[in-house]
């Protein structure tokens, strides 16, 4: 059975660029999650999507993150303009419902320059 | 107060020693709770789930649950250098917060650092 899904492993961009990150979740897992990670800290939570519906986004800083999960499979998540303070490593995880553990993809390093 | 927390260590270990690894969470609500592990520059890779108090054991790790104290560990067996990563504490809410939206949040500490030396 494939993992979850992530591109591009890593990103290099300028500051005030646009990015986005992609994630296919493991078939049949109704449950998606946006982390990200700061080096020595663990995941923040970003996003949960129930099927293709956005459940729990407080913590998304929702005037320059965006994330979408169109027919409630692979998600896009979006940075628009990117600053210096979001190179972090994102990481997109499911889960097959709320109970359940949840799969990590291989997850998305970005620098921002 | 975080909601889950871990002591960040490093917790240096020798080589076929007992590993204690701990954990403490905030939320009354969280009903299922999950260890990790992570190599420098992988992903999360899971290794132990607990849903019920008691003991679960899986080859040479346990992860204990106490659900009064709220309180999560891990001991792992026998370490080997190889176990040398840092462990995720992970808990996550159940349905009993489905009303709020917070059903399936999954919420990770810190985690804590170890080192198991030969």
């Amino acid at each position: 059975e494939a993992g979850v899904v992530q591109s591009p492993r890593y990103k290099i961009i300028e500051k005030k660029q646009p990015v986005a990150f992609w994630c296919n979740p493991i078939s049949g897992h109704n449950t998606l999650y946006w982390y990200l990670q700061n080096l020595g800290q663990g995941p923040e939570l970003l996003i949960r999507y129930e099927n293709e519906e956005a459940v729990d986004d407080s913590q998304l800083p929702k005037d320059r993150f965006s994330a979408e999960r169109l027919k409630g499979v692979d998600s896009t998540l979006k940075i628009q303009p990117a600053e210096l303070g979001d190179s972090a490593v994102y990481l997109c995880a499911s889960s097959p419902g709320t109970g359940g553990p949840a799969f990590f993809g291989q997850g998305t390093r970005l620098t921002v320059v | 107060q975080k909601e889950v927390e871990q002591n960040s260590g490093p917790l240096s270990v020798p080589e076929g020693a007992i590993a204690s690894l701990n954990c403490t969470y905030s939320d009354r609500g969280s009903q299922s709770f999950f260890w990790y592990r992570q190599y420098s520059g992988k992903s999360p890779e899971l290794i132990m789930f607990i849903y019920s108090n008691g003991d679960k054991e899986d080859g040479r790790f346990t992860a204990q649950l106490n659900k009064a104290s709220q309180y999560v560990s891990l001991l792992i067996r026998d370490s080997q250098p190889s176990d040398s990563a840092t462990y995720l504490c992970a808990a996550k809410m159940g349905a009993i917060n489905m009303i709020y939206n917070q059903g399936g949040k999954l919420i990770f500490g810190q985690g804590t650092e170890l080192s198991v030396k030969p």
